[in-house]
């Protein structure tokens, strides 16, 4: 079946550390994203790509880094420079439909720093 | 600036009845989408439903219709014959283009629990 495969589902983080939450699609579609949620608060764009390896930054980017070296994969560095780091993290890609595009989700990471 | 502000945290239906969402936004744009996701337990956001702005049919998937009042900037879900499982958190999002990118802005969503 064609998805979106984010992992780990649960990761744990001690202050200071980097951590790099995954992100495989096998849709085949050439834009791909990451949303931060927190408690209370819609999803919040931390970075997009539209196609291999090109990037931008969203509205909440700093502390975060990315690469898109495949179509398939768009993995998410979460550094220490991140000053307030746990929270779930979603991963996206979308197509166009009638000019529409759609975002199909992953299942999410639950980041927590210790 | 556009924003999305969904302006009930939570919501509850009794099972088979009829439950309505709000949504309302703003932008200066004529040319948009605006979608309806549902998050449910499990986390793994669903799309539920779309609506082209330059449409004036509202939009309908089964049990999930919207009432689109463009002037007025409001789209909200309408869920007919709740069932146990629409209980979920759902998200109104807004979609824009800028600069050949597409944009969304997501309301910060409607706990929604469906009571037996």
């Amino acid at each position: 079946d064609g998805g979106i495969t984010q992992s780990p589902k649960y990761l744990f983080r001690k202050e200071g550390q980097n951590v790099t939450l995954s992100c495989e699609q096998n849709l085949n579609h050439d834009a791909m994203y990451w949303y931060r949620q927190d408690p209370g608060q819609g999803l919040r764009l931390i970075y997009y790509s539209q196609i291999v390896n090109d990037f931008q930054k969203g509205d909440i980017a700093e502390g975060y880094s990315v690469s898109r070296e495949k179509k398939e994969s768009f993995p998410l560095t979460v550094t220490s420079a991140q000053k307030n780091p746990t929270a779930f993290y979603l991963c996206a890609s979308s197509i166009s439909v009638s000019g529409a595009n759609v975002l199909t989700f992953g299942a999410g990471s639950r980041l927590t720093v210790l | 600036a556009q924003t999305v502000t969904q302006s009930q945290p939570e919501m509850s239906v009794q099972e088979a009845e009829t439950v309505t969402l709000s949504c309302t936004y703003d932008t200066s744009e004529s040319d948009y989408y605006l979608f309806w996701y549902k998050q449910p337990p499990s986390r793994q956001m669903i799309l539920v439903i779309r609506q082209e702005a330059y449409k004036q049919q509202n939009a309908t998937e089964n049990r999930f219709s919207v009432n689109f009042q463009k002037a007025a900037k409001s789209f909200s879900l309408k869920i007919s014959d709740s069932q146990l499982g629409d209980a979920a958190m759902y998200f109104c999002a807004y979609l824009f283009t800028t600069s050949g990118t597409y944009k969304y802005i997501f309301g910060t969503g409607t706990r929604l629990k469906v009571l037996a």
